[in-house]
């Protein structure tokens, strides 16, 4: 397809494990960003690559979540020993150059 | 922490009706982009302003910054059924390629009535 892909959509995880959630942004296209959203809220900025240079990983919420993007395509937001308070819709947005981001539809990822 | 304030939280009306939803900051932003996202769905992008006391118009919906490009508005007219969404401001700064840090609000959350 011509959009930002993301899989799986959903993903039910039980307290401890390890997930990693994918997305396919645009071909071609350069930067991209993850975001967190939380019921009830707007999204959270976790993350941003340009190619496969993470410039900016000042909203990742701790050690446990580790992104990467190594051929500067695909990205990998790797979430380890999850807990309840990750459960949230995670979004993989992407840009070409300075023009408007599009945003995937999200893994929605519940921890019980 | 959410440094943009939408309000109403919540919006129910009729077809037809007008309305406008409010978005401030006391921070200075160099951009604004308003979206609307749908269930189950990504944000997508209507507009983005960048001027201080821009109005931009898309169909019946009136976007304007604010002159301190503190806040804005977003006015639709004629509500329609299709308008139902959940309707977010973002702010961003630096410019261009660096404007990419967005800093959402909670959204208001539309619901119109046939």
């Amino acid at each position: 397809g011509a959009g930002v892909s993301q899989s799986p959509r959903y993903k039910v995880a039980k307290r401890g494990q390890d997930v990693a959630l994918r997305c396919d942004p645009i071909s071609g296209h350069v930067s991209l960003f993850w975001y967190q959203q939380a019921l009830g809220q707007g999204p959270e900025f976790l993350t941003y690559f340009q190619n496969e240079a993470q410039l900016d990983k000042s909203g990742l919420p701790s050690d446990r979540f580790f992104a990467e993007r190594p051929e500067g395509s695909v990205s990998t937001l790797k979430i380890q020993r999850t807990q309840q308070e990750d459960s949230a819709v995670y979004l993989c947005a992407s840009r070409a150059g300075r023009t408007e981001a599009f945003f995937g539809q999200g893994t929605r990822l519940t921890v019980v | 922490t959410q440094l943009l304030e939408q309000s109403p939280q919540f919006l129910s009306i009729q077809e037809g009706e007008n309305l406008t939803v409010y978005c401030n900051s006391s921070s200075v932003f160099s951009s604004l982009q308003w979206y609307r996202q749908e269930p189950g769905e990504g944000p997508v992008l209507l507009v983005t302003v960048v001027t201080g006391g821009e109005v931009k118009k898309l169909k019946r919906l009136t976007f304007q910054f604010g002159d301190a490009r503190k806040d804005s508005s977003l006015h639709i007219t004629a509500a329609q059924p299709g308008d139902t969404g959940l309707y977010l401001c973002a702010g961003g700064r630096g410019s261009g390629g660096s404007n990419y840090k967005l800093t959402f609000g909670k959204g208001t959350l539309l619901t119109v009535n046939p």
